[in-house]
């Protein structure tokens, strides 16, 4: 099945620090997103981007289909920015399940 | 109007009991799915509805587990002689259409077993 990687697995920062974050997949996917997992569990979808730029904010997420690969941007970390940030994909075959990856810790320092 | 819910938030067990997880989707949502965190990994997917139909439960891992959803709303995931190894965050999400489509999860149940 498909395999995603994320990268850097943890990330220590001080407020106000610029971060990217890195989704690899190794095969074509229908979708991908971008989940934060607050440090309450609660996991909030940030952006749905099967290809492409898209910005919130100070985030935002750059999906390079035909390279297998998608960034997520992080700017001026506020401390709420702390948590896990997955990537999900959505298998061509696999009638929708998302397929995860194994997430990003990052911690924001006041 | 909210979110997926899910009841109850915890729920301790002993080896061997029945247990069953409730998830309350987004009003209007047809498809629904449930996932089981455990600590320090993504999510992993169990089973997909598409209203009240199964539509993909290749993720179960054994006979087990079990998951309804009667009238194509409210789903419950059920889980016979839970064993310790059950222990994790069962996760329910929900989204408004029949193909690929924003999943939105639920805040989950912490489901230990003792």
């Amino acid at each position: 099945g498909i395999q995603v990687e994320q990268s850097p697995p943890d990330l220590i920062l001080q407020e106000g620090a610029n971060s990217t974050l890195r989704c690899n997949f190794s095969d074509s996917v229908n979708n991908l997103q971008w989940f934060h997992q607050n440090p309450w569990g609660q996991l909030i979808n940030l952006f749905y981007i099967p290809s492409g730029t898209k910005q919130n904010g100070r985030l935002s997420a750059t999906t390079v289909a035909t390279e297998r690969y998608s960034l997520l941007y992080i700017s001026s970390s506020q401390t709420t920015d702390s948590g896990v940030y997955f990537c999900a994909v959505e298998d061509r075959g696999s009638n929708y399940q998302l397929i995860w990856g194994a997430g990003t810790k990052l911690i924001i320092k006041p | 109007g909210a979110g997926v819910s899910q009841t109850p938030s915890n729920k301790v067990t002993e080896k061997g009991k029945y247990v069953e997880l409730r998830c309350d989707p987004i009003s209007g949502h047809t498809a629904l799915y449930w996932y089981r965190q455990s600590l320090g990994q993504g999510p992993e997917f169990l089973i997909y509805f598409q209203g009240t139909g199964a539509a993909d439960d290749s993720g179960l891992p054994n006979d087990r587990f079990f998951a309804v959803r009667p009238e194509g709303s409210v789903s419950t995931l059920k889980i016979q002689r839970t064993e310790r190894g059950d222990s994790a965050v069962y996760l329910c999400a929900s989204s408004p259409g029949t193909g690929s489509d924003t999943q939105y999860f639920g805040p989950g149940t912490r489901l230990t077993v003792l």
